[in-house]
């Protein structure tokens, strides 16, 4: 059973447009962490976030993390085809954060 | 450089077979973890280790043994293997666990 339900599953876009991906839950994390994953590689981490409320910014990226502490969303701006790749969400459990499935981002030129 | 490693980076290996991946950290981090990511890209927490302690997801079969003979090193063995058992399968760790992760590279284990 997933703990962490990711959306979409898919997103295919241009070059220059901004998107939005989410992940949801309906149990209480004490922090959630997004990572990108490409092909042949592990997940590298980008974010932790950890306040109800909290909104991070890592250049073109901004992550919030929801009131509740259950879910939580990355906007790009202006995507550029660097940003292709797995973006995955976790949530920290035992014995090892629990992960979502995915969104898989391609930023076509 | 600071990172985690892990070898080797492709393994095939018939069905029945006893095999090993092995795991080391040089950031000085308290935990470690392994990971099976399947086809589909879903990852599966199969173990947590720190000095002090072995979690082991339940569901993990017991043919699968993490070993740590240091707290910057944590091997994976695994007995008769089964065709199921192919999967990537990652290394990390973490200082703690609400600062995320370090994954290594991945071992891609192909059971023939």
């Amino acid at each position: 059973t997933q703990l962490l339900e990711q959306s979409p599953q898919f997103l295919s876009i241009q070059e220059g447009e901004n998107l939005t991906v989410y992940c949801n839950s309906s149990s209480v994390f004490s922090s959630l962490q997004w990572y990108r994953q490409e092909p042949g590689e592990g997940p590298v981490l980008l974010v932790t976030v950890v306040t109800g409320g909290e909104v991070k910014k890592l250049k073109r990226l901004t992550f919030q993390f929801g009131d509740a502490r259950k879910d939580s969303s990355l906007h790009i701006t202006a995507a550029q085809t660097g940003d292709t790749g797995l973006y995955l969400c976790a949530g920290a459990y035992i014995p090892g954060s629990s992960f979502g499935a995915g969104t898989r981002l391609t930023v076509k030129p | 450089d600071t990172a985690v490693s892990q070898t080797p980076k492709y393994l095939v290996t018939q069905m029945g077979n006893d095999k090993s991946i092995k795991c080391e950290q040089n950031l000085g981090h308290d935990t470690m973890y392994w990971y099976k990511q399947d086809s589909k890209k879903f990852l599966k927490i199969m173990f947590s280790y720190n000095n002090k302690e072995l979690i082991i997801n339940e569901t993990v079969p017991n043919r699968f043994s993490p070993k740590s003979p240091d707290k910057a090193h944590l091997n994976l063995h695994i007995n008769s293997l089964e065709l199921g058992d192919s999967a990537v399968y990652f290394c990390a760790s973490s200082q703690r666990e609400d600062y995320g992760y370090t994954f290594g590279s991945g071992t891609r284990l192909t059971v023939v």
